[in-house]
């Protein structure tokens, strides 16, 4: 079955560089959102999309992230400039949506982004 | 905001004892409270959730307990198989799409 697909699984990089990582959702699914696993961490929460709702930002560590969700359904998570605390497991989740506060999240296998 | 205490951060246990995993929460307003499971190399995975007008509950080898006065919650495996093996997290709410995690409990199961 189609679960939450991200890609790329790893990415390398350069310090300074920029990187995107994308987010497939579950077809269907309203409610998207973005983790972040440092080692040895737990999920520290980045972002979440509900339907056309402003996005909640609030867990963004800082300006040099962003992430957009087009149609709806793809997301892009972008990191400019890249530093070696950005290394990490990018976890992206969705749900079913409808503002419950009690959603079952479904996670892809996370993007582990290594910056040297 | 919300802070989530997960407490050990490493459990090992004999095939077919128990399992206790323990987290605290610090706003009272939470109200949902998930469990998630997390294997080598994927992303974390349901296995159990409860909200806050209930105390208990229970899906065959796993349960989960709420104590809401004292704001903390557990989680117990019992009859632990090998693939019971894996990281897991809790997590707790307030607010819609805001799930804060604990730090995890990594659980090795000893053949």
């Amino acid at each position: 079955g189609a679960g939450v697909s991200q890609s790329p699984s790893n990415k390398v990089t350069e310090k300074g560089k920029d990187v995107e990582l994308r987010c497939d959702p579950i077809s269907g699914h309203t409610a998207l959102y973005w983790y972040r696993q440092s080692l040895g961490q737990g999920l520290e929460f980045l972002i979440y999309f509900q339907g056309n709702s402003a996005p909640d930002k609030s867990g963004l560590p800082s300006d040099r992230f962003s992430a957009e969700r087009t149609g709806g359904s793809v997301s892009t998570l972008t990191i400019q400039r890249t530093q070696q605390e950005d290394s990490a497991v990018y976890l992206c989740a969705s749900s079913l949506g409808g503002g419950t506060g009690s959603e079952k999240l479904f996670f892809g296998s996370g993007t582990q982004l290594s910056v040297l | 905001g919300e802070n989530v205490e997960q407490h050990p951060s490493t459990l090992s246990v004999q095939e077919g004892d128990s399992a206790v995993i323990k987290c605290t929460y610090s706003d009272s307003a939470s109200n949902y409270f998930p469990w998630y499971k997390q294997e080598l190399g994927k992303g974390p995975q349901l296995i159990i959730d409860i909200r806050s007008n209930v105390g208990e509950k229970k899906d065959q080898r796993i349960a989960v307990t709420l104590n809401k006065t004292a704001k903390h919650f557990s989680l117990h495996i019992t009859e632990t198989q090998p693939e019971d093996s894996a990281v897991y997290f809790c997590a707790a709410t307030p607010l819609v799409g805001k799930l804060t995690f604990g730090t995890g409990t990594r659980l090795t199961i000893i053949p």
